[in-house]
């Protein structure tokens, strides 16, 4: 099975630097994804990471460490706009289930002014 | 259209009723997923077809619950003698396939709230 912890709620100033981290045990691993949802909206895609390190996508950056079973996310430059939840999730490594995610419970995220 | 749609987009439904809900996933992804989100909590797997054929059913919470897709596009859920437990926002999404490099698109949902 898969268990995956964040934690629910952080909040930061505008213009600061948020750092959300994602601790997963899971039977079989394939990948780990982040995504942003923003109240009453679907989810969309931010990041990907299948091998051990950093992704960087313009004010966002991805962390992945396999070993330790632990991801984080980075954002910089805070807007107003990130205020949303962001969701981290794992690929089942089993074929049969295809791109099957298991998901967190969500971090969200409260930027102030 | 350029996203995957669902239908409807909110549905009140009294306790026993049977309930179906729609989704139209992006054109050509052959995979197609069914997650329920319940409120304040991350999202739950309920079904994965690849094709019209459904490799992995593992999340339906009970015998209530229904799938089904057909010409490889169109899915309906379909629960049945609804509950109040059932009420949550289902959110379908979809891929251009099985590969691992393939991201989902999601879908804005449907908000069931049974009475």
């Amino acid at each position: 099975g898969q268990n995956i912890d964040q934690p629910t709620e952080m909040t930061a100033t505008e213009g600061a630097i948020v750092q959300i981290n994602c601790t997963y045990q899971t039977s079989g691993f394939n990948g780990l994804f982040w995504y942003q949802q923003h109240a009453g909206e679907a989810p969309t895609f931010l990041s990907y990471n299948v091998l051990d390190g950093l992704e960087e996508k313009g004010r966002f950056s991805s962390f992945l460490s396999r070993s330790k079973g632990y991801s984080y996310l980075l954002l910089k430059e805070l807007q107003m706009k990130d205020s949303a939840s962001y969701l981290c999730a794992v690929r089942d490594m089993v074929k049969a289930a295809g791109n099957k995610l298991t998901f967190g419970g969500g971090t969200r995220v409260l930027v102030k002014p | 259209g350029a996203g995957v749609s669902q239908s409807p987009s909110n549905k009140v439904t009294e306790k026993g009723k049977d309930v179906e809900l729609r989704c139209d996933p992006i054109s050509g992804h052959t995979a197609l997923y069914w997650y329920r989100q319940s409120l304040g909590q991350g999202l739950e797997f309920l079904i994965y077809f690849q094709g019209n054929s459904a490799p992995d059913k593992s999340g339906l919470p009970s015998d209530r619950f229904s799938a089904e897709r057909t010409g490889g596009s169109v899915s309906t859920l379909t629960i049945q003698r609804t509950q109040q437990e059932d009420s949550a926002v289902y959110l379908c999404a979809s891929t251009r396939g099985p590969s691992p490099y393939n991201e989902q698109f999601f879908g804005p949902g449907t908000r069931l709230t049974v009475l």
